[in-house]
């Protein structure tokens, strides 16, 4: 059975306190691995997809990367405004999209 | 990034009424859509994939008389929940797969709102 477990489930943080988020996963056929933050109230916004063991992806101050079993999510000196729930996504080759529950970031100024 | 709107942004309805809700990818043309619903403080559940000129396919314990899916364009899949009642409200949110040579992603409309009465 396909499935998506994050962990911790949430994480409070020091401003430029770095760390990373884990998603686990397994799957009969990836697709891909989705990387999403959302706000309160608000849609997911999209920020990576992962498609292959090995794949890296930057942007600003998050570094995505993915295995054969894990996807990491590493924020590096994060700000108070990288507070959101992150959430990964499994997308798998049957065309179906399952989503872990989510960890929650806080970031203290 | 591609832009996927919804409308409306929120509803308020009675219970026993029908609620349309719109999913449009404004920028690129989507052959698969997606519908989720999300209650407080938990993740995203997928109700039903949407395939254009097609019937979706919903998941397990979806009923598909309750949730009408209609994808009529490469651009527009609607929701329709019909006979509304309190249970149903949730926060409702599609999403539509940009497909290119080189990526596979999927983007994420605002969300709607729904609250029944």
């Amino acid at each position: 059975e396909d499935q998506v477990t994050q962990s911790p489930e949430a994480l409070r943080l020091q401003e430029g306190e770095s760390s990373s988020l884990n998603c686990s996963y397994t799957v009969s056929g990836l697709r891909g691995l989705f990387w999403y933050r959302q706000d309160p109230g608000k849609g997911p916004e999209f920020l990576f997809t992962l498609y292959s063991a090995g794949e890296e992806k930057e942007k600003e101050r998050l570094k995505a990367t993915l295995t054969k079993k894990e996807s990491f999510l590493h924020i590096t000196a994060p700000k108070p405004e990288d507070s959101a729930t992150y959430l990964c996504a499994l997308y798998s080759s049957a065309s179906k999209i399952i989503f872990g529950s989510g960890t929650r970031l806080s970031i203290r100024p | 990034g591609a832009v996927v709107s919804q409308h409306p942004s929120w509803v308020i309805c009675k219970s026993g009424t029908s609620v349309k809700i719109e999913c449009r990818s404004l920028d690129f043309q989507a052959t698969t859509m997606f519908w989720y619903r999300q209650f407080p403080k938990q993740s995203l559940m997928l109700m039903a994939t949407s395939n254009e000129g097609s019937k979706a396919t919903y998941e397990q314990g979806v009923e598909k008389d309750k949730f009408l899916i209609n994808h009529a364009s490469l651009t527009l899949s609607t929701l329709t929940v019909t006979s509304a009642h309190p249970e149903d409200s949730s926060f409702y949110i599609c999403s539509a797969n940009l497909l290119t040579g080189t990526s596979d992603e999927q983007f994420f409309g605002p969300g709607t709102r729904l609250t029944v009465l």
